[in-house]
């Protein structure tokens, strides 16, 4: 698409229940990042693909969340067994993966998940 | 790790008066620097950027920036601010051989233009 696409827009959910959000990268972009933004801070980096690799998940904050993004395009974050810390809004972000824009970030509006 | 410090958590200025935020940064290597702006609704969006090069860079919506690897600064200017300019300003660091993607942000600072 023209722009990076986030979905949904908002999620409200129990602690406990299972999220998935999902991304719709800018459709030449390879590269695919999420963060996560709590309240009155800035976005913190959570794991990035590479077309379908993802080389870094280093920033995941435990094993209850996860991301794919199985045929380089559209990626899923799922959050398994929220617990209200997870209440952030969570933004993805595509890039080229050469040249110029390599470095360059096109972000999505972001998913704002609410945990009661 | 790098860090990102932005001392202002709000700022108000009067519409048409001079504009500046500031940002430090703590990274051992030359950083990439970059200045994003989020409006309420919206995605954060760049307004410039430093890799390498001339020092004061020129971004988008008259907006420019200046590094000083001695002050370990990126501060954000713009001589007459417009009431379109209201919205949270972050200032955001990367390693110089990663990719911008593994940007460390800064908190924000909320700026409000008073007519």
């Amino acid at each position: 698409g023209a722009g990076v696409s986030q979905s949904p827009r908002y999620k409200v959910t129990k602690r406990g229940q299972d999220v998935t959000l999902r991304c719709d990268p800018i459709s030449s972009h390879a590269t695919l990042y999420w963060y996560q933004q709590a309240l009155g801070q800035g976005p913190e980096f959570l794991t990035y693909f590479n077309y379908e690799a993802q080389p870094d998940k280093s920033g995941l904050p435990s094993d209850r969340f996860s991301a794919e993004r199985p045929e380089g395009s559209i990626s899923t974050l799922t959050i398994q067994r929220t617990e209200q810390r997870d209440s952030a809004m969570y933004r993805c972000a595509s890039s080229s993966s050469a040249g110029a824009g390599a470095n360059v970030l096109t972000f999505g509006a972001g998913s704002r998940l609410t945990v009661l | 790790a790098q860090s990102v410090t932005q001392p202002d958590i709000h700022i108000t200025v009067s519409e048409g008066a001079s504009l500046e935020l500031r940002c430090n940064y703590s990274y051992g290597a030359t950083p990439y620097l970059f200045w994003y702006v989020q409006s309420p609704g919206q995605g954060l969006q760049l307004l410039l950027k430093y890799f390498s090069g001339d020092t004061l860079v020129q971004g988008i919506k008259g907006f420019e920036a200046e590094f000083k690897r001695s002050q370990s600064s990126f501060n954000l200017r713009k001589p007459s601010v417009h009431w379109s300019d209201a919205a949270e300003y972050f200032c955001a660091v990367a390693k110089g051989n990663t990719n911008a993607g593994k940007s460390t942000f800064g908190d924000g600072t909320t700026l409000t233009v008073k007519p």
